[in-house]
């Protein structure tokens, strides 16, 4: 039962390079979400996509872009890093999204460091 | 806009005393409201929700409409509840995810 996964789980980057976060869950869930985790700051959405082919901004969506590659596959793509963004960034999915009670189901997480 | 609010960072309590994490929120209409976990070296999963009114691992937490607030209570805490916790709310936007707060860190003390 892999449920969400999320690579790599660890990252160093220098300034203005490029980079792509992949995640792919195996439940069959249609709507996906990259959260970014900064100390005193919570969790705090940058894109989600409500259903394939379906992408929108979240709460911090700048300096990022984001793929919903087919169901299974969402990946957030840094352009040129900088080191505000230096975080831990996090991939979840939940079933359809039209219930608001669904939980979400998160990855493990990628540490990324933007030296 | 909604917002949810968690005014302690750090909460340092006993084995074996009380624990209350507290949650304010702001939304304009009737929100879900949720509490995740976050032990360490561990994902974020999921504590309990308000929809099901359960009680998980002892933990509580009751909606106040009327406060706003969605406070998460243990009557005995014990050392393994050391963790992070969030306090989470989704609107009737559904799809668009969840708004978390900042988080409260829980230490348990032996």
């Amino acid at each position: 039962n892999a449920g969400v996964t999320q690579t790599p789980k660890f990252q160093v980057l220098k300034t203005g390079q490029s980079m792509t976060l992949q995640c792919a869950q195996d439940m069959n869930h249609n709507s996906m979400y990259w959260y970014r985790q900064d100390p005193g700051m919570g969790l705090r959405l940058i894109y989600y996509s409500a259903s394939e082919g379906t992408t929108d901004k979240g709460e911090v969506p700048n300096g990022y872009n984001v793929s919903r590659l087919n169901k299974r596959e969402f990946s957030l793509r840094l352009e040129s890093a900088a080191p505000s963004q230096t975080s831990v960034y996090f991939c979840a999915s939940t079933g359809s999204g039209a219930s608001i009670n669904e939980k979400l189901f998160f990855g493990s997480g990628t540490q990324l460091s933007v030296l | 806009a909604q917002r949810v609010t968690q005014p302690e960072k750090l909460l340092s309590v006993f084995k074996g005393a009380p624990v209350e994490l507290k949650c304010n929120y702001s939304y304009s209409g009737s929100p879900e409201l949720f509490w995740y976990v976050q032990y360490s070296r561990q994902r974020l999963q999921l504590l309990l929700r308000h929809i099901s009114r359960e009680s998980i691992k002892g933990f509580t937490a009751d909606l106040n409409k009327g406060e706003t607030s969605f406070h998460l209570k243990k009557p005995f805490a014990q050392e393994e509840d050391s963790a992070m916790y969030y306090c989470a709310l989704r609107g009737r936007g559904g799809a668009d995810g969840l708004t978390f707060g900042k988080g409260t860190h829980l230490i348990i003390q032996p």
